[in-house]
């Protein structure tokens, strides 16, 4: 079945420690996104690639970091500089590219719940 | 400033009962008007989406109305159901952006 999976499903982290969330898709999707969900403020845009090897800031880039080094994977560091990093991530897809139409969805993982030690 | 505005926070709605949630945006360069629905620990899932060129879009028991001039939009739940009970986002993005942006959410609960 294609889909998004994310791993791990929680992580634990401590105090100036980077961790890594994985993402990983197989339903050849070009767009890939990392969000965030904190209750009461919905999904915020952390960062975003449109294509390998490329990705832009979202809304809130501070303290994370990522990577597109392969098509359907695209892991986000979150780093000891995000100094409020317990939270709910969450990674999704799109078709993106240049087949790009009006009104692409995007397909989300089960997430990666952050908290702190 | 790109903003998607959602109410009500929270809703309860009696078994077979109508839910009704709204939104309303700024950005009138928005074209594409998609709903998701998450249950506890996953991730959302796409529900129902409408463009700017048609006023209602209907999907079993979920309709999604939209209006252009007043820049709002609302899932209408028909015949509430208990495994309706989850939140809701609505969310919006134009053609040149691939960037959704997500109301903040209506948790939803079905009481039998």
């Amino acid at each position: 079945d294609g889909g998004i999976t994310q791993s791990p499903k929680y992580l634990f982290r401590k105090e100036g420690q980077n961790v890594t969330l994985s993402c990983e898709q197989n339903l050849n999707h070009d767009a890939m996104y990392w969000y965030r969900q904190d209750p009461g403020q919905g999904l915020r845009l952390i960062y975003y690639s449109q294509i390998v090897n490329d990705f832009q800031k979202g809304d809130i880039a501070e303290g994370y970091s990522v990577s597109r080094e392969k098509k359907e994977s695209f892991p986000l560091t979150v780093t000891s500089a995000q100094k409020n990093p317990t939270a709910f991530y969450l990674c999704a897809s799109s078709i993106g590219g240049q087949g790009r139409t009006v009104g692409q969805p995007q397909h989300f993982g089960d997430g990666t719940r952050l908290s702190i030690l | 400033q790109q903003q998607v505005k959602q109410s009500p926070q929270s809703l309860i709605v009696q078994k077979g009962g109508i839910s009704i949630i709204n939104c309303a945006y700024e950005n009138t360069a928005f074209d594409y008007f998609p709903w998701y629905q998450q249950f506890p620990g996953k991730g959302p899932a796409l529900l129902i989406a409408i463009r700017p060129d048609v006023s209602e879009k209907k999907e079993g028991r979920f309709t999604i109305s939209f209006n252009k001039s007043a820049k709002q939009f609302s899932l209408h739940i028909m015949d509430s159901q208990p495994g309706d009970s989850a939140t809701y986002f609505c969310a919006a993005s134009d053609f040149g952006n691939e960037k959704l942006t997500f109301g903040t959410g209506t948790r939803l609960t079905i009481i039998p």
